[in-house]
Formats: structure tokens, C-alpha cells, sequence
């Protein structure tokens, strides 16, 4: 059974960094792209970034590119989000999905989501 | 990037009803959207996935329509555990971009 494990989550300053991390197992983790998508509370899904099976492709919204680094590592099963910069509108619950391919397909699994808090 | 217009943003239904949400692309995804079904505190689930294929597991009352830009989401007969907030999604290329999502309340 494919898990999806967030962590990391928390309350940041404006201006502060926070990594995020999620934990997959069930899975060839290598085979899948993977991305992060977050949602402000009271809102709508947002995606936020995605990387490739493999890690040789990296892709970002406009609204976090430049702040954030998307990274894994296949060896541990693990997907991060390096979030820099963090600002006010950053505050969501961020999940980590599952592409049911290495570079395509919809998002078929999801994490239960970790929050990050940006505040004063 | 690839806009996708959902509506109606609300719908007030009852158990028994049909329900169609629909979907715009701003330019022709082809077949490559996706339905999610979100209920409150939880991760949203996919319900159908290039457009039209039945995720396993998700009961064949759901069911998905449409190519290029424009898709619909039908629910043929509302059961209880429908009630929900669903959202469409373009995978056919990066920014993936979501609709703004349809709440379905009881009528």
C-alpha cells in the first residue's frame, strides 16, 4: 500500500526558512515524479512544485520560484521543499502527491499534509 | 499557463439528485484532466483521472465527460458521503493548475 508521510511543519517568522519533508513507502519511489501542492486556509489547491522520477527535472509556480528549492532522494524514499523567504501568504497545509508516472499522469496519492504557520 | 474555470463554485443538492460540475480550459488539454473529491480536514481523493477513467475503488455513480477544453463531473444519484468540495485539475503540462473547486451542500 503506497504511504505518504509529511513533516516538518510549523510556525516560521516572515522572512524565516523551513524544510518540509515527506516520507513514501509502498512504492518504486525512483518510478514517480512528485509535487507539493498547499492549501491557504479557507481556499482553493494550489500547486507549488514538482520534480521528476529521477530528479533531473524541477518545476515551480511563479508565486514561490526563487524562494523554494523541491529536492529528493531516492536512496531514503524522501521528498523535501526548502522554503526560503517565507511570507505571510505561504501559511497552507502543504501535501506531498504522487504523479502515477515518471514525468506524467494525475496525482493519485496524497499525504495527509503538514501546516506551515507564517507569522509574527 | 492553463486556466481552468469551475462552476458553479456552490450547488445545493439532495440525496437522490443527478449533479454535473463543469470545467473550462483556457486552451485544449486534450484528455488530461483529472476529478478530486475533498472533504473537510482531509487530503483531497481522485475520482477520475483522463477525463474520464473511473479511479478503482470510487463507486460508478461518479462519472467524467470532455475533451479539450471543456469536461464535466456527473454524479448520478447524490449519496450522503457525497458531500464534499470537488476541484478539476489539468496534467497536461506544468504549471498543473486546479479549478477553483465546487462545494456541494445539502439541500
Amino acid at each position: 500500500e503506497v504511504q505518504l508521510l509529511e513533516s516538518g511543519g510549523g510556525l516560521v517568522q516572515p522572512g524565516g526558512s523551513l524544510r518540509v519533508s515527506c516520507a513514501a513507502s509502498g512504492l518504486t519511489f525512483r518510478s514517480y515524479a512528485m509535487s507539493w501542492v498547499r492549501q491557504a486556509p479557507g481556499k482553493g489547491l494550489e500547486w507549488v512544485s514538482a520534480i521528476s522520477g529521477r530528479g533531473g527535472n524541477t518545476y515551480y509556480a511563479d508565486s514561490v520560484k526563487g524562494r523554494f528549492t523541491i529536492s529528493r532522494d531516492n536512496s531514503k524514499n524522501t521528498l523535501h521543499l526548502q522554503m526560503n523567504s517565507l511570507r505571510v501568504e505561504d501559511t497552507a497545509v502543504y501535501y506531498c502527491a504522487k504523479r502515477s508516472g515518471e514525468n506524467n499522469g494525475p496525482l493519485d496519492y496524497w499525504g495527509q499534509g503538514t501546516v506551515v504557520t507564517v507569522s509574527a | 499557463d492553463i486556466q481552468m474555470t469551475q462552476s458553479p463554485s456552490t450547488l445545493s443538492a439532495s440525496v437522490g439528485d443527478r449533479v454535473t460540475i463543469t470545467c473550462r480550459a483556457s486552451q485544449s488539454i486534450t484528455n488530461w484532466l483529472a476529478w478530486f473529491q475533498q472533504k473537510p480536514g482531509k487530503a483531497p481523493k481522485v475520482l477520475i483521472y483522463e477525463a474520464s477513467s473511473l479511479e478503482s475503488g470510487v463507486p460508478s455513480r461518479f462519472s467524467g465527460s470532455g475533451s479539450g477544453t471543456e469536461f464535466t463531473l456527473t454524479i448520478s444519484s447524490l449519496q450522503p458521503d457525497d458531500f464534499a468540495t470537488y476541484y478539476c485539475q489539468q496534467y497536461d503540462n506544468y504549471p498543473l493548475t486546479f479549478g477553483g473547486g465546487t462545494k456541494v451542500e445539502i439541500k
